[in-house]
């Protein structure tokens, strides 16, 4: 089935280590992003790419990083977990940068620092 | 004040209801509109899209917009329990030459059998 393939599903992480959140599309979407999903305050944008090679700061950038090598792969990385980092962190991709025809959503990676 | 306000619920009605569900929003420059649904544990999945104002119907689904009053809809007819599930509002536009795209907070439903 085609889609957004994020790994992994879930995980549990000390605070001050690293991770790396992976997301991989097989629809040659040019633009990709990361959420991150809050009881009471939405999703939220940590970070996009437009196409691959360039990226952009979202509306909470902080803490998180990402790289955008080719089209198909948009890993989210934390250099240095805080426990508000603890959320659903979501990646979805669509085929334009007005995203008017919507995005496609991965599954989700439920992360809790600790 | 929130550029796109959506009522959080829960809301709750009977198999076979009518149901409403509404976005307001304060930018102008939205120009495109969706809708999403997502289960519990999932991430959210495109229902509808729309341009500028207007409706657009596909099966149970119809999705409304009024740009003069910033207000969109979406209607599901003939609800199931299998429609329980929160709803997302989306919209798009450019700003300055850069696209914005915000989603609303969601609005949890409950289709009771």
């Amino acid at each position: 089935t085609a889609g957004i393939t994020q790994a992994p599903t879930s995980q549990i992480l000390a605070a001050g280590r690293s991770m790396t959140l992976r997301c991989t599309q097989d629809m040659r979407h040019n633009a990709m992003y990361w959420y991150r999903q809050d009881l009471g305050l939405g999703l939220r944008l940590i970070h996009y790419s437009n196409t691959a090679g360039t990226t952009g700061k979202g509306e909470v950038p902080d803490g998180y990083s990402v790289s955008r090598a080719n089209t198909d792969d948009f890993p989210l990385t934390l250099a240095s977990a805080v426990p508000s980092q603890t959320s659903v962190y979501f990646c979805a991709s669509s085929d334009s940068a007005t995203g008017g025809r919507g995005y496609t959503f991965g599954s989700g990676t439920r992360l809790t620092v600790v | 004040q929130k550029e796109v306000e959506q009522d959080p619920g829960p809301l709750s009605v009977p198999e076979g209801a009518i149901v409403s569900l509404n976005c307001t929003y304060s930018n102008s420059a939205f120009q495109y509109f969706m809708w999403y649904r997502q289960y519990s544990r999932k991430g959210p999945e495109l229902l509808m899209y729309t341009y500028s104002s207007g409706n657009k119907e596909d099966g149970r689904f119809t999705a409304q917009v009024d740009k003069s009053s910033k207000y969109i809809s979406l209607f599901i007819r003939d609800s199931q329990p299998s429609d329980s599930a929160t709803y997302l509002c989306a919209m798009s536009g450019s700003t300055s030459g850069t696209y914005k795209y915000i989603f609303g907070t969601g609005t949890r439903l409950k289709v009771l059998a």
